[in-house]
């Protein structure tokens, strides 16, 4: 089973900021969040990933709280190609990745 | 990033026939690698785990007779759906580690449709 909560579905505007959330409750000490997001018919993409530190690349930010009970996946400015289901993952090194629903994501013009 | 390319995208078969699907990692040396299967409107299941000269290692519920795995090399591994019935029409994606490559993140293929007639 996932060990992560994401909502079912969120809307942004496009050019707005999308902030996704992900409760992962139980996360243990060794285990990494990582988020994905699955374009229709398409193989999932990885975006980010991270333990402690909130981290940065040219796709996203994330944002884990101080205890790594939930984190957020930012988007800075959504375009309509950011239209996907997107999936926050708790996993350690060696272990399976395990998707949830996710979150179905809809840029709006 | 890391490079996973699957072949075909989009198969239809007879029911009865079998189907080979091809998942490459084209820049990098993968000794597992990892296939799902996502039916319409539902998240990726994990079917198996596919080990470099070894024998597969399979999900509970997955026949491992009806889903041959082969890894025969660091870069190619293969799916076989033998006796193909309509409810195998699935995505079926699969997936790799590039273990030299930070801290463990995977890469996915394209995916394969197939439509079982």
């Amino acid at each position: 089973d996932a060990k992560t909560t994401q909502p079912t579905s969120m809307d942004c505007a496009e050019g707005r900021a999308a902030n996704l959330p992900c409760n992962h409750s139980t996360i243990s000490g060794n285990e990494y969040v990582y988020w994905y997001r699955q374009i229709h018919s398409q193989g999932p993409q990885y975006i980010i990933h991270g333990l402690k530190n909130n981290e940065t690349n040219e796709m996203a930010s994330l944002i884990i709280t101080e205890d790594r009970k939930s984190s957020t996946l930012i988007l800075p400015h959504a375009t309509l190609r950011d239209t996907a289901v997107y999936y926050c993952i708790v996993r350690d090194y060696g272990q399976n990745f395990v998707f949830g629903p996710g979150t179905r994501l809809s840029v709006l013009p | 990033g890391a490079v996973v390319s699957q072949h075909p995208s989009r198969v239809i078969c007879k029911s009865g026939t079998s189907v080979k699907i091809e998942c490459r990692s084209l820049d990098f040396q993968a000794t597992t690698m990892f296939w799902y299967r996502q039916f319409p409107k539902q998240s990726l299941m994990l079917m198996a785990t596919s080990n470099e000269g070894s024998k597969a290692t399979y999900e509970q519920g997955v026949e491992k007779d009806k889903f041959l795995i082969n890894h025969a090399s660091l870069t190619l591994s293969t799916l076989t759906v033998t006796s193909a019935h309509p409810e195998d029409s699935s995505f079926y994606i699969c997936s790799a580690n590039p273990g030299s490559v930070g801290s463990g993140e995977l890469f996915f293929g394209e995916g394969s449709r197939l439509t079982v007639l």
